[in-house]
């Protein structure tokens, strides 16, 4: 079975500057997605960011982006130009490729802004 | 553009009752499975489907149910409450007929067992 860690409960950064979120995760599949996903206060589940295990090239969206090491396991968010709005738990997710819908979750990491 | 609707948003139930949480999907979407998120975990799965007609247990299937008798409907039933059924539970559904295979979850229903 998959496992998710995400061994950072809870993060801080200041406006304005950039913050890591780390992943890693467990599976002997070679073919899966990756996700990252923003739960602010209101429960939410937002898609931050995805992340095609065949894919070398790491994904961006926008401010966002990821540091997605194969080998190492290692899924990594980082958050350039952080704002106020940027304050949520953020989950980092894995889906095996094809079939069903079975995500399996890391634990969370709290981030918050301070202005 | 609905998406995915559960129904309700805040439930309080007395220990042993039953109940059915309601989700809908209007994007014909052949995935639907439910999610229940307690403090400091990040969501389990509890049962997902297929199709219509089609579904299977996921991590934490244990005191409840499900049925698909529409793509559109993945019910979950609460067959007696339990305290430990307190949680937040998310609907989600998904299609494997788009690129990116984005996972579309409900806004989630607040349960609280007393």
């Amino acid at each position: 079975a998959q496992t998710v860690t995400q061994s950072q409960p809870e993060m801080s950064v200041q406006e304005a500057e950039t913050v890591t979120l780390s992943c890693t995760y467990d599976t002997s599949e070679s073919d899966y997605y990756l996700f990252w996903y923003k739960q602010p206060p209101s429960r939410q589940m937002i898609l931050v960011i995805r992340q095609e295990a065949y894919k070398q090239q790491n994904a961006t969206e926008n401010r966002f982006s990821v540091n997605f090491q194969k080998a190492a396991k290692s899924f990594s968010l980082k958050i350039s130009d952080s704002q106020l709005g940027d304050a949520a738990m953020y989950f980092c997710a894995y889906r095996s490729w094809g079939g069903s819908e079975k995500l399996v979750f890391g634990k969370g990491t709290k981030l918050t802004v301070n202005p | 553009n609905a998406g995915v609707t559960q129904t309700p948003k805040f439930q309080v139930l007395k220990t042993g009752q039953s109940m059915t949480l309601q989700c809908a999907q209007d994007m014909n979407h052949e995935y639907m499975s439910w999610y229940r998120q307690d403090p400091g975990m990040g969501l389990r799965l509890i049962h997902y489907s297929v199709g219509a007609g089609i579904t299977d247990q996921g991590e934490v299937p244990n005191g409840y149910n499900v049925s698909r008798s529409t793509t559109e409907d993945f019910p979950l039933r609460l067959l007696s409450a339990a305290p430990s059924q307190t949680s937040v539970y998310f609907c989600a559904s998904s299609t494997e007929r788009s690129s990116g295979n984005t996972i579309y979850f409900g806004e989630g229903s607040w349960l609280t067992v007393v």
